[in-house]
């Protein structure tokens, strides 16, 4: 099983609501990433997670909040979000070490704020 | 800092025409070079890696590319493209033994397919 599955596919959400991303991979793989990628632009790291440890945190706001409550499932909660939020969220795996490169993403969640 | 560049933001080629698709990076040492294909409305997914070795590497999908260190380049190159290839490309470069997988991407190349 290759697969990253990520839930919800859309999501729209107001600026006072709490949300939640969901990201699932069954592959063995001990790396997630949460990416996010507005339209027509390459994605952007936000959070590296190693060993369910956040090892990586690329200055995000804290309104974006990870979790990894186990080696398999990635979190991401929304709080207090802007319009300027709205994006596409990508999940990703992959194994550490020089294979930490060879990623494997799910189809990402349109997230629109309103 | 290491950064990518891909000259061409859009490119059209017919069905059966050969494609190759301009990727620079710009890096002190020998990185680690990616080519992701992302499909309309999808995620990435990975064409092919080059650590070290052959200059030239084989990927899915038909697709090759070439590491070329004197031109700091690693264009990606399909013999004959099928419709099914259109989509975006991104070229992304690894900090060579590093290993938190902090993907550096290029800005993309879109890839349309006349019939």
């Amino acid at each position: 099983d290759t697969e990253v599955t990520q839930t919800p596919k859309h999501l729209v959400m107001g600026m006072t609501n709490k949300k939640s991303l969901k990201c699932e991979q069954h592959m063995g793989h001990r790396a997630m990433y949460w990416y996010k990628q507005k339209a027509k632009k390459p994605p952007e790291l936000m959070f590296v997670y190693s060993y369910e440890k956040l090892s990586i945190n690329e200055s995000v706001p804290s309104r974006f909040s990870p979790e990894c409550p186990n080696s398999s499932l990635l979190n991401l909660h929304l709080h207090a979000l802007q319009p300027e939020d709205s994006a596409l969220y990508l999940c990703a795996s992959s194994p550490l070490g020089q294979g930490a490169y060879e990623q494997y993403f799910g189809p990402g969640t349109r997230l629109t704020v309103t | 800092a290491q950064s990518v560049t891909q000259p061409d933001i859009h490119i059209t080629v017919s069905e059966g025409a050969s494609l190759e698709l301009r990727c620079n990076y710009s890096y002190g040492a020998t990185p680690y070079l990616f080519w992701y294909v992302q499909s309309p409305g999808q995620g990435l997914q990975l064409l092919l890696k080059y650590f070290s070795g052959d200059t030239l590497v084989q990927g899915i999908k038909g697709f090759e590319a070439e590491f070329k260190r004197s031109q700091s380049s690693f264009n990606l190159r399909k013999p004959s493209v099928h419709w099914s290839d259109a989509a975006e490309y991104f070229c992304a470069v690894g900090e060579y033994g590093g290993s938190q997988g902090n993907l550096i991407f290029g800005k993309g190349t879109k890839l349309s397919v006349k019939p």
